[in-house]
């Protein structure tokens, strides 16, 4: 139980498109769901909080109108990079929590997103 | 302020080897604790956690981690490493009923030699 997935593994893009990536929760409601962005070698940058059908919670210094994040249902959450620029590119990852398993992310695959 | 302190960035075992990594955190209260691995562009892979009661926690692939209040430390264990245990290990620490942020540490990679 607690599977997390990702779509797109891994995209390439030019240079101001956009790109969505999705995040599912496979076999739980997840009230809350992350994201994070992970540069080489280095840990885990929280760039925001998404709730079921509120408005995300961005970390400071984190564009949301760059970055843009929506958390339709308990199982999807969605986050389109705007107008990408090469400085996007990055491993992208998303988690998921739910109140009935006492505060535990759970993570998925993440995305490889490379903008050209 | 609630922080991850890994300080290992780098360990190399030999298989068979036990294996001892490091975590401290700073936290007013005592806060949920966790440990992930995180294989070569993949996610993270929750390897235990502890909330509460017992101070030794058993996880997933063998792994095993001390809760010490007083060290305020969160060690993973394994007392024989595989081969396949090459990865990146994060500890993470939760604040209890926020619902929100982890903070996590830097990472330790851990290489294992035949």
């Amino acid at each position: 139980g607690a599977v997390v997935s990702q779509h797109p593994s891994w995209v390439i893009c030019k240079s101001g498109t956009s790109v969505k990536i999705e995040c599912r929760s496979l076999d739980f409601q997840a009230t809350t769901m992350f994201w994070y962005r992970q540069f080489p070698k280095q840990s885990l940058m929280l760039m925001a909080t998404s709730n079921e059908g509120s408005k995300a919670t961005y970390e400071q210094g984190v564009e949301k109108d760059k970055f843009l994040i929506n958390h339709a249902s308990l199982t999807l959450s969605t986050l389109t990079v705007t107008s990408a620029h090469p400085e996007d590119s990055s491993f992208y990852i998303c988690s998921a929590k739910t109140s009935g398993r006492a505060d535990t992310q759970y993570f998925g695959p993440g995305t490889r997103l490379t903008v050209l | 302020a609630q922080s991850v302190t890994q300080p290992d960035i780098h360990i190399t075992v030999s298989e068979g080897a036990s294996l001892e990594l490091r975590c401290n955190y700073s936290y007013g209260a005592t806060p949920y604790l966790f440990w992930y691995v995180q294989s070569p562009g993949q996610g993270l892979q929750l390897l235990l956690k502890y909330f509460s009661g017992d101070t030794l926690v058993q996880g997933i692939k063998g792994f095993e981690a001390e809760f010490k209040r007083s060290q305020s430390s969160f060690n993973l264990r394994k007392p024989s490493v595989h081969w396949s245990d090459a990865a990146e290990y994060f500890c993470a620490v939760g604040a209890p009923n926020t619902g929100n942020q982890f903070y996590f540490g830097t990472g330790t990679s851990l290489t294992v030699i035949p």
